[in-house]
């Protein structure tokens, strides 16, 4: 089966500290993504990876960086974080273009 | 107007009702159309994926498309209690647009 594993299931930071989140992959997947969930919003696409050192923005980039230094990880970066960023964060990794998007348990941040 | 349009809910029912879940959707260019459940502090599992329009049936789930008036549907039948979830619809195009789109999800409660 293939797992995705968000190291960190619950945070909490305070208002301008720098948080990393990470996600590993173990099916040699191309693709990872980052998205945050909201109540009432649904998943939104922050970022997302289809090859090592590559990353494209999703809707809603700012605030937020990433990195992809090996295949199998993908690091979302919070470089200041702010209450607005309270969210559950969900890691994703797909084969192709036509694959199916494999999610992690999540990350529950909370900024205070 | 978001691109796919889904009702939160939540949707109570019966244990054993049937269950209609469904999303409405503008961009005529989606090709491929997903169901994924969530439970309560999990990350989403794919649970149906259906390409173009037709049914396709797995147990006591059925996916319905219809392109022609971009709806789709996810049937449930003998609910159950552990059918309680989150359930997202999702839907991409063909080619080189593979990051796929979510519908906000419909929260379903079936009660014994």
């Amino acid at each position: 089966d293939v797992k995705v594993t968000q190291s960190s299931r619950y945070l909490v930071k305070r208002t301008g500290e720098k948080v990393f989140l990470e996600c590993v992959q173990d099916m040699d997947h191309e693709n990872m993504f980052w998205y945050r969930q909201d109540p009432g919003l649904g998943l939104r696409l922050i970022y997302f990876s289809y090859d090592v050192k590559m990353k494209e923005k999703g809707d809603i980039p700012e605030g937020y960086s990433v990195s992809r230094e090996k295949k199998e990880r993908f690091s979302l970066i919070l470089e200041s974080a702010s209450t607005n960023q309270t969210s559950m964060y969900l890691c994703a990794s797909s084969l192709g273009f036509a694959g199916e998007l494999f999610f992690g348990e999540g990350s529950r941040l909370t900024v205070l | 107007q978001k691109e796919v349009e889904q009702d939160p809910g939540p949707l109570s029912v019966p244990e054993g009702a049937i269950v209609s879940l469904n999303c409405t959707y503008s961009n005529s260019a989606f090709q491929y159309f997903m169901w994924y459940r969530q439970y309560s502090r999990k990350g989403p599992e794919l649970l149906m994926y259906t390409y173009s329009s037709g049914n396709k049936e797995d147990g006591r789930f059925t996916a319905q498309v219809d392109k022609s008036s971009k709806y789709i549907s996810l049937f449930i039948r003998d609910s159950q209690p552990s059918d309680s979830a989150t359930y997202l619809c999702a839907m991409r195009g063909a080619g080189g647009s593979y990051i796929p789109t979510f519908g906000r999800g419909t929260s379903l409660i079936v009660h014994p």
